[in-house]
């Protein structure tokens, strides 16, 4: 039982380019979430999906697009990178919004030149 | 908008200190609220979460309090340990979301 894994861990991007981040869960959790987390900062919320085939924006969702296509599978995606986009991101699952505790990935570490 | 507040920033103690380590949240219409911990170069792990019709919880040595009417957790760390060093967060659930704070970074010195 891995929990939740993302892919890659690190990754350095040139202002322009694109790239998806993959997050997988095998806990069988109908939620998952994109967050990213800068210095000094919170976790901020970029989009969550409430099951297979849904997705919705959350607190930063400009920039990213996302996928769930598979249960398991939740991708981020960056479609033109930007500086700003410099960051850990965070994957994360939970069985039942709010009642159930989310449990997160290692990150993935960011940087856009 | 709900804003999460955590004091102190940051924090160094001695070993076998107890501590307390506090978090407040401008609108207390919340589902429940959370504390995790986040190691260095990790992801974050629930410590404990506390649904909004309770007023504390309690694992091991941490035990953690909720007064949503005065919008205030406290997380206390009792006897604290090398191994206790980490950054902790707290986070409130409304909606179908997670806002966190900023956390604590917290040292504890052996």
């Amino acid at each position: 039982n891995a929990g939740v894994t993302q892919t890659p861990k690190f990754r350095v991007l040139k202002t322009g380019q694109s790239m998806t981040l993959l997050c997988a869960q095998d806990m069988n959790h109908e939620y998952m979430y994109w967050y990213r987390q800068d210095p000094g900062m919170g976790l901020r919320l970029i989009h969550y999906s409430v099951g297979e085939g849904t997705t919705a924006k959350g607190e930063v969702p400009d920039g990213y697009n996302v996928s769930r296509l598979k249960k398991q599978n939740f991708l981020l995606g960056l479609e033109s990178a930007a500086p700003s986009q410099t960051s850990v991101y965070f994957c994360a699952s939970s069985y039942v919004a709010l009642v159930h505790t989310q449990y997160f990935g290692p990150g993935t570490r960011l940087t856009v030149l | 908008k709900q804003e999460v507040t955590q004091i102190p920033a940051a924090l160094s103690v001695p070993e076998g200190e107890n501590l307390v380590l506090n978090c407040s949240f401008t609108d207390s219409a919340i589902y429940n609220l959370q504390w995790f911990r986040q190691d260095p170069g990790k992801g974050l792990t629930s410590l404990l979460l506390i649904q909004s019709s309770q007023r504390e919880q309690t694992s091991g040595r941490l035990n953690a309090s909720l007064d949503k009417s005065s919008g205030r957790s406290t997380l206390y760390i009792a006897a604290s340990q090398p191994g206790d060093s980490a950054t902790y967060l707290c986070a409130v659930a409304r909606g179908n979301k997670l806002v966190f704070g900023a956390g604590t970074i917290l040292r504890v010195k052996s």
